[in-house]
Parts: C-alpha cells; sequence; structure tokens
C-alpha cells in the first residue's frame, strides 16, 4: 500500500483565493481525519469522518473551512477566502477500527501571502 | 476535554546516551499511541498500547502504560542521531473515535 496520499505538497497562494487539499487513504480503513500543526498551536484536529460521514467538525476554525468525503477513497479541505493566519501544515490521517492508530500522510505546507 | 501534556519539551543530548520522555493526564484512556515526526514528514506510529501497566519494547524503545491508563513513558537506551524528532503521545477514550495529541518532546541527539 502507498499509504495516505496528500496533494499537494506545497501550495502558495494569495490572501482571498481558494484553496482545496486533497487526501487518499489507506484502502480498507473506514476513518479519516484532517489535522493542522502549527508551532504556535501543535497538532489540532479540524474534523473526522467514519464511513464518509463528518463525525465532529468542532475543530474547524470558522465557516471558511470545509470538508467533503464523497467516498471511501477521497476527501477534500476547502478554504475559501484563504487568509495569512491559515498558513500551516495539513495532515490527513486514516486508520482502521480500533485501537491501533492512525497512518498519516505527508502534508500539505500551506503558505497564504 | 482530554488534555496530555508532554514533558520534557526539549531534550538535546549526546549520542549513547539514555532518556526518558514522559506523558501524562488526567484523564483515563482506552488506548494510547506514540508517535514520532521528522521534518517534513508526519507522524509515524511507533507503537499502541491498551493495557494498564503494559510494556512494550521495540528495539532501544521502551514503552510504558501506567497502571491506571492516564500516563505513559517512553524510554530510549543508547540514543541515536536517528532517533532526533518530535516524539507525540496520543490518547483516546472509550467511546471516542478521535485520539487526542499532546504537545511533543523535540529530541536532538548529537553525534
Amino acid at each position: 500500500d502507498a499509504g495516505v496520499i496528500q496533494s499537494p505538497r506545497h501550495e502558495v497562494t494569495e490572501m482571498g483565493q481558494e484553496v482545496t487539499l486533497r487526501c487518499k487513504p489507506i484502502s480498507g480503513h473506514n476513518s479519516l481525519f484532517w489535522y493542522r500543526q502549527t508551532m504556535m498551536r501543535g497538532l489540532e484536529l479540524l474534523i473526522y469522518f467514519n464511513n464518509n460521514v463528518p463525525i465532529d467538525d468542532s475543530g474547524m476554525p470558522e465557516d471558511r473551512f470545509s470538508a467533503k468525503m464523497p467516498n471511501a477513497s477521497f476527501s477534500t479541505l476547502k478554504i475559501q477566502p484563504s487568509e495569512p493566519r491559515d498558513s500551516a501544515v495539513y495532515f490527513c490521517a486514516s486508520s482502521p477500527r480500533g485501537p491501533g492508530g492512525y497512518t498519516f500522510g505527508s502534508g500539505t505546507r500551506l503558505t497564504v501571502v | 476535554t482530554q488534555l496530555l501534556e508532554q514533558s520534557p519539551q526539549f531534550l538535546s543530548i549526546q549520542e549513547g546516551e539514555n532518556l526518558t520522555v514522559y506523558c501524562n493526564s488526567s484523564s483515563v484512556f482506552s488506548s494510547l499511541q506514540w508517535y514520532r515526526q521528522e521534518p517534513g514528514e508526519g507522524p509515524v506510529l511507533l507503537v499502541t498500547v491498551v493495557t494498564g501497566g503494559e510494556v512494550k519494547k521495540l528495539k532501544r524503545l521502551t514503552f510504558q502504560f501506567g497502571d491506571a491508563r492516564k500516563d505513559s513513558s517512553l524510554h530510549i537506551t543508547a540514543a541515536q542521531p536517528g532517533d532526533t524528532g518530535l516524539y507525540l503521545c496520543a490518547g483516546a477514550g472509550a467511546n471516542a473515535g478521535k485520539s487526542t495529541f499532546g504537545d511533543g518532546t523535540t529530541l536532538t541527539v548529537k553525534p
């Protein structure tokens, strides 16, 4: 298995533009998580899905952020409009049922200028 | 909200030394994971512990889950430069589908 695949690896955009981050989880994993990592706040959970259904989106900062999981093999995190304070590394992770832990992707480094 | 506190926040040691990092909470967890993250990459799962008092070994790394399942420790014997990275612990409650992450311990092992 190629692991959790995220794209793009790096994104530089101007304030006000729409940004879409993509994730392909490991086949057979039923949970998918979107995290944001910054030096100041560490790893923050934004939203997670079970069987493609959003379960907890309490970590989504505001209405500018939205996430979808149209099928078991694909998820997107969208920021519209983007702001400089959204600059961070965004990780997608997936996990199977049970307490086995997560497999993370390599992340998308987002810079909003 | 379940909070995990990791200590120390930063640790810099010489190659060959031993070290222990800690992960503490006032909450009980049904399972706890340790991850290592290297610059430019996502965290990589090292181990999962689920039973109070459980000890797991992974080569030079020893992981222990507290008897009350509120805390954990990671001990590294004879540290090597390749052990350098950010070590994160994460805990999940009994009915939670998500894990809470600590802020991590940044370890630097100097050759």
